[in-house]
C-alpha cells in the first residue's frame, strides 16, 4: 500500500463544488485505475488509464466526473457539481509485475464526504 | 456477467479458532484470483495471486487455495490481529488486470 499515493485522505465539499483527488503509482508503474467504494458496498472499477491515455472508462458516470494521467505529475479523478451520492472513498491503484503474473496494488484512499 | 460472491458476509471467531473464508466466482477464462485485506479506513492490502486450479500459497496463519469454481482463505489459530475485511476479485472477462470484487467476509477475532 506505501507505494501508491493518494491525496487528499478525506475531503468535505459543498453540494455543486468540484472534487479533485490526486493519486501518484508506485515507482515504475505506468498504469492506473481507480475504483469507488461506497457505505456498504463493494469495490467498483471506473477507469483505467496509461500516462496520457484512457485505456477503458466503462465504469464512469456519464456525466460530471472525468479522469486523467498526464505525462508529468500524478493521475487526477475529477467530479464536477458534486452530489450527496458521490460520498464514498476513492481508491487508485496502480499495476505491478510479481513474479510471472500481475499485481494490482492500492492506496490508502480518498474519502469525500458531500454536505 | 461476471460475478464474485463472498460468504460468509461476517465471521466471528475466538482467538486459535481455525476457520475458513468462500470466494466463488462466474467468469470466462480465469486468469487470476486476488486476495486483499481491508482494514478500516484503509486501502486494500495486496495477500495472493492464485492463477490455475490445485494452487496453494500461504503467508503467516493465512493459506488461499483454488479450484476451478471458487477459493478458499484458511485462517489457521488466528489473532486479534487478524480481525479486518477480506476481499477476493477476479480479472473480469477479457481483461488481465480490470478486477470484479466480492463484498467481503468481516472477520473479528476476540480473546
Amino acid at each position: 500500500n506505501a507505494g501508491v499515493m493518494q491525496n487528499p485522505r478525506h475531503l468535505v465539499r459543498r453540494r455543486g463544488q468540484e472534487a479533485r483527488l490526486r493519486c501518484s503509482p508506485m515507482k515504475g508503474h505506468s498504469h492506473v485505475y481507480w475504483y469507488r467504494q461506497l457505505p456498504e458496498e463493494g469495490l467498483k472499477f471506473m477507469v483505467y488509464l496509461q500516462k496520457e491515455n484512457i485505456i477503458d472508462e466503462s465504469g464512469m458516470p456519464k456525466e460530471r466526473f472525468s479522469a486523467e494521467f498526464p505525462k508529468e505529475g500524478p493521475s487526477i479523478l475529477r467530479i464536477q457539481q458534486v452530489v450527496r451520492g458521490d460520498s464514498a472513498a476513492y481508491f487508485c491503484a496502480s499495476l505491478g509485475i510479481v513474479g510471472s503474473g500481475n499485481t494490482i496494488y492500492f492506496g490508502e484512499g480518498s474519502w469525500l464526504t458531500v454536505v | 456477467e461476471d460475478q464474485v460472491t463472498q460468504s460468509p458476509e461476517a465471521l466471528r471467531l475466538q482467538e486459535g479458532e481455525s476457520s475458513s473464508l468462500n470466494c466463488s466466482y462466474t467468469v470466462s477464462g480465469l486468469r487470476g484470483l486476488f486476495w486483499y485485506r481491508q482494514d478500516p479506513g484503509k486501502g486494500p492490502e495486496f495477500l495472493f495471486t492464485l492463477y490455475s486450479a490445485g494452487e496453494e500459497k500461504e503467508k503467516e496463519r493465512l493459506k488461499a487455495t483454488l479450484t476451478k469454481k471458487e477459493s478458499f482463505l484458511h485462517i489457521t489459530a488466528p489473532k486479534p490481529e487478524d480481525s479486518a475485511t477480506y476481499l477476493c476479485a477476479v480479472p473480469t472477462t477479457g481483461t488481465a488486470s480490470k478486477l470484479t470484487f466480492g463484498t467481503g467476509t468481516r472477520l473479528q477475532v476476540t480473546l
